[in-house]
């Protein structure tokens, strides 16, 4: 069965670095990816998209890259911030008569002042 | 303006009772979903309803049975509550379930269920 993963522990880094968040896949085509980012005790909110024939998308200090070779998605946050800190939740999705969205299992991003 | 809403924030009963919960958006999308929220914070797909047709059923027991008076609207109701089904239910809608891979999903706040 299908298996997306993403860093399994928590991402600790220094405040103005760059956070490097890993989505992979395994058992899977996805023909788009999105990700979320989730608050304690919110609700996920969506940040980027990108699809199967897209390299690389750009929003702000956010940016994502696909590459279905292999089988990944890396999600970047430059001059990363404490208001930063947050889960991160990849999904992929590949459209079809049940197109839904499928995520992974999250990882818990820390930016320390 | 809440875009997606739910009804309750919190919820805590007993096994076996029955409960419901609500959920609407005003964002004039034509899907919405339920997601289902673990301990380990795993975000899984439970049903979507299209334009209040059934569009996705993920082998959730039938104890569950949503409900969609309208587009706006989507009700969850669960019958004889087990000690698994303690965890945060996700309501979500979208414009079409069919461009997923050009939109994306807003998410209600949650509601959390304990079963006791």
């Amino acid at each position: 069965s299908q298996k997306i993963e993403q860093n399994s522990e928590a991402l600790n880094i220094q405040e103005g670095k760059t956070a490097t968040l890993t989505c992979n896949y395994t058992n899977y085509s996805p023909a788009y990816l999105q990700w979320y980012r989730q608050d304690p005790g919110r609700g996920p909110v969506f940040l980027l998209l990108i699809r199967e024939n897209e390299k690389e998308k750009r929003k702000e200090r956010l940016k994502v890259t696909f590459d279905t070779t292999l089988k990944q998605s890396l999600f970047h946050i430059t001059a990363s911030q404490p208001a930063d800190s947050a889960t991160y939740l990849c999904a992929l999705g590949r459209g079809g008569a049940t197109n839904k969205l499928i995520f992974g299992t999250g990882t818990l991003l820390a930016v320390q002042p | 303006d809440t875009a997606v809403s739910q009804t309750p924030k919190y919820l805590v009963t007993q096994m076996g009772n029955d409960k419901s919960i609500k959920c609407e958006q005003n964002l004039g999308h034509d899907t919405m979903y339920w997601y289902k929220q673990d301990s380990k914070k795993f975000l899984k797909i439970m049903f979507s309803y299209n334009n209040k047709e059934l569009i996705i059923n993920e082998t959730v027991p039938n104890r569950f049975s949503p409900k969609s008076p309208d587009k706006a609207h989507l009700n969850l109701h669960i019958n004889s509550l087990e000690l698994g089904d303690s965890a945060v239910y996700f309501c979500a809608s979208s414009q079409d379930w069919q461009l997923l891979s050009y939109n994306e999903q807003f998410f209600g706040p949650g509601t959390r269920l304990t079963v006791l």
